[in-house]
């Protein structure tokens, strides 16, 4: 079975641009998570879907937004960047069925703001 | 904040097993513990969970104390590919949701030859 993919896997982006990462979940689950990850702050989560619906978000500001498709697939989007926008974004997958679904990771796309 | 605690740093001896401590002296009686680990600039991986049991899978074996307080992550047989950041996680109900995962500084283990 094919793991979570993300893509691209390096980005390179300006100040005040805005970008869209790209995550496809392993086949049959059906939630989503973000996860962004910096060398000061760690593993810090951004938000979760299940079946196209933000089931809940962390504590980041509005210029991060998800969204999930039909087939599960989901994007997110980081408008106007910042500088401390510069991190490791983390994709994970599960069957969402609950604290006894694992989460499985991509390898996550590298994001630098320039 | 995480509600695990863990060494920041461990050495095992490439072929021992290496045991990684974990306390979660707060945790719920619902609360599943999970590990993963982090290999540098890759996903962190899914390692084991557990309830309330000792629970064994190909990759390791997790050993939770019987007030749950407590647990122990083992690796029978420690590579140098092992080599990597550890995560013990309390995976909570936060916010209603199916529970996600807050990481904690973790423990890097290192697996000398």
């Amino acid at each position: 079975k094919a793991g979570v993919t993300q893509t691209p896997r390096y980005l390179i982006k300006t100040r005040g641009q805005q970008v869209t990462l790209s995550c496809s979940p392993i086949s049959g689950h059906r939630s989503v998570s973000w996860y962004q990850q910096t060398p000061g702050q760690g593993l810090q989560f951004l938000f979760e879907y299940f079946s196209e619906t933000q089931r809940n978000k962390g504590n980041f500001p509005g210029r991060f937004s998800g969204r999930q498709f039909s087939n599960s697939r989901s994007e997110m989007n980081v408008s106007t960047l910042e500088l401390g926008d510069s991190a490791l974004y983390l994709c994970a997958s599960s069957l969402g069925g609950g604290f006894n679904s694992p989460l499985h990771f991509g390898n996550g796309t590298r994001l630098t703001v320039t | 904040d995480a509600k695990t605690t863990q060494p920041t740093s461990m050495d095992c001896a490439e072929g021992r097993a290496a045991n990684l401590p974990c306390n979660h002296s707060t945790i719920s009686g619902n609360e599943y513990v999970y590990w993963y680990r982090q290999i540098h600039s890759q996903g962190p991986q899914y390692i084991i969970h557990g309830l309330k049991n000792n629970e064994t899978n190909e990759m390791a074996s997790l050993i939770i104390t019987e007030d749950r307080k407590s647990s122990t992550l083992i690796l029978p047989h420690a590579t140098l590919r092992d080599t990597a950041v550890y995560y013990c996680i309390v995976r909570v109900n936060y916010g209603g949701s199916q529970g996600n995962l807050i990481f904690g500084k973790g423990t890097k283990l290192s697996v000398k030859p």
